[in-house]
């Protein structure tokens, strides 16, 4: 059974920093995976969408990675703001069971300026 | 397009009692998926349908939980009788998928039950 793993559950930097977020999965056995933005008491934003057949995806000040052979993505936000401050969330879309996503409980990412 | 559409936002109802919740995916989309999110378990998938046709739907808890999509424009996530354990976050989404490639999901703003 696929599990998806998030760590730090929770993170705290001043603005401007430089930060990593890191997602691991069990099976490497994926059609892609996905990293979203959650704000509170809203839905989900996709931010960076990653097929198994790449390694890496940017967007502006985000740039994600993908390792399918050891199970591992991570999420890279250069120069941090404020405004940044939500939960981040990893999902993985399993190779053999059809299109639903496969969450990891998020990382909260609180940026002081 | 005005993106994934549920409604209500919020829901307060008393144990016991039956709760429907509404979804209204993009237009275009033949994928649909209902999530539930609580803090103990995170984001898990319910039911999710292709042309309005249920494929999965091991996620659902009990037999108190049921989903119909009786078009591609609308679907219902009904709970009856309702409990407080159901209190969570309901989160409708959609996508599609051309060439075997699957798009991104895109969320609605979710509703909140709360049951008391």
């Amino acid at each position: 059974k696929q599990e998806v793993t998030q760590i730090p559950a929770a993170l705290s930097v001043p603005e401007g920093e430089n930060l990593v977020l890191n997602c691991s999965f069990t099976d490497s056995a994926i059609y892609n995976l996905q990293w979203f933005r959650q704000d509170p008491g809203k839905g989900l934003t996709s931010l960076l969408l990653i097929q198994s057949s790449q390694r890496e995806q940017t967007s502006g000040r985000l740039n994600a990675s993908l390792d399918k052979s050891s199970g591992r993505s991570t999420l890279y936000i250069a120069a941090s703001q404020p405004g940044d401050s939500a939960t981040y969330l990893c999902a993985v879309r399993p190779g053999q069971a059809g299109t639903a996503l496969i969450f990891g409980k998020g990382t909260t990412l609180s940026v002081s300026s | 397009d005005a993106g994934v559409i549920q409604s209500p936002r919020h829901e307060v109802t008393e144990m016991g009692q039956e709760v429907t919740l509404r979804c209204k995916p993009i237009s275009g989309h033949d994928y649909l998926f209902w999530y539930r999110q609580t803090m103990m378990r995170g984001l898990e998938l319910l039911i999710y349908f292709n042309n309005n046709v249920p494929i999965d739907d091991s996620g659902m808890p009990e037999d108190r939980f049921s989903a119909k999509m009786p078009n591609a424009s609308f679907s219902t996530l009904k709970i009856q009788p309702s409990e407080p354990r159901d209190s969570a976050v309901y989160f409708c989404a959609s996508t599609f998928i051309r060439d075997r490639v699957a798009d991104t999901q895109y969320f609605g703003p979710g509703t909140r039950l709360t049951v008391l």
